[in-house]
């Protein structure tokens, strides 16, 4: 699987949008790109996953550039409570086992 | 629908002895796989079980082990506990392994080995 690249931290303050980046510059063309978040002490939350067409969904925007290589999470109205770590993975699809490769990860601060 | 559920939720145990972790994953669910996280090594893969086989498992001595019911509950098992297996284990189901990697995580078990 293509290894990703995310940066460390970022602060986002309550109400205005997120755009957290991720990097995956060796992504194939059978693999999707899929976020999740965990927030301190609980279980990983699945946020969204895509191909190559960008995707919404009721938590957030996944945008990814037309080569693939890189991919924007947007979460529209950032609230407290979406402080957490968030994890860009790259992992081929369909019918296929194995893990999901979480990296470090970026910590996400939301602040009032 | 429920969520994954995990228990015991926390557990204390001392370095040799054993322990066995379960999960119940959402309904309907049959695929489950097993996670550790740690501070120092982050969230690394255990193993996955599908139809009471499991289909890949991750760079763990064999001290971890693993088994999925009929029900699809699995359970997972470390014997001879020693101080570095102190983490978070989680479990995780997705509905069909074909359909992505689409995963819900249960709240996890904290083990603390002393």
């Amino acid at each position: 699987d293509a290894k990703t690249t995310q940066p460390p931290s970022m602060d986002c303050a309550e109400g205005r949008a997120a755009n957290l980046p991720c990097n995956h510059s060796t992504i194939s063309g059978n693999e999707y790109v899929y976020w999740y978040r965990q927030i301190h002490s609980q279980g990983p939350q699945y946020i969204i996953h895509g191909l190559k067409n960008n995707e919404t969904n009721e938590m957030a925007s996944l945008i990814i550039t037309e080569d693939r290589k890189s991919s924007t999470l947007i979460l529209p109205h950032a609230t407290l409570r979406d402080t957490a770590v968030y994890y860009c993975i790259v992992r081929v699809g369909g019918d296929s086992w194995g893990k999901l490769q979480f990296g470090a990860g970026t910590q996400v601060v939301v602040t009032p | 629908k429920a969520g994954v559920t995990q228990t015991p939720r926390y557990l204390i145990k001392t370095r040799g002895q054993q322990v066995t972790l379960s999960c119940s994953p959402i309904s309907g669910h049959r695929s489950v796989s097993w996670y550790q996280q740690t501070p120092g090594q982050g969230l690394q893969f255990l193993f996955e079980y599908f139809s009471e086989t499991q289909r890949n498992k991750g760079n763990f001595p064999g001290r971890f082990s693993g088994r999925q019911f009929s029900n699809s509950r699995s359970e997972m098992n470390v014997s001879t506990l020693e101080l570095g297996d102190s983490a978070l284990y989680l479990c995780a189901s997705r509905g069909n392994p074909t359909g992505g990697y689409e995963q819900y995580f249960g709240p996890g078990t904290r083990l603390t080995v002393t």
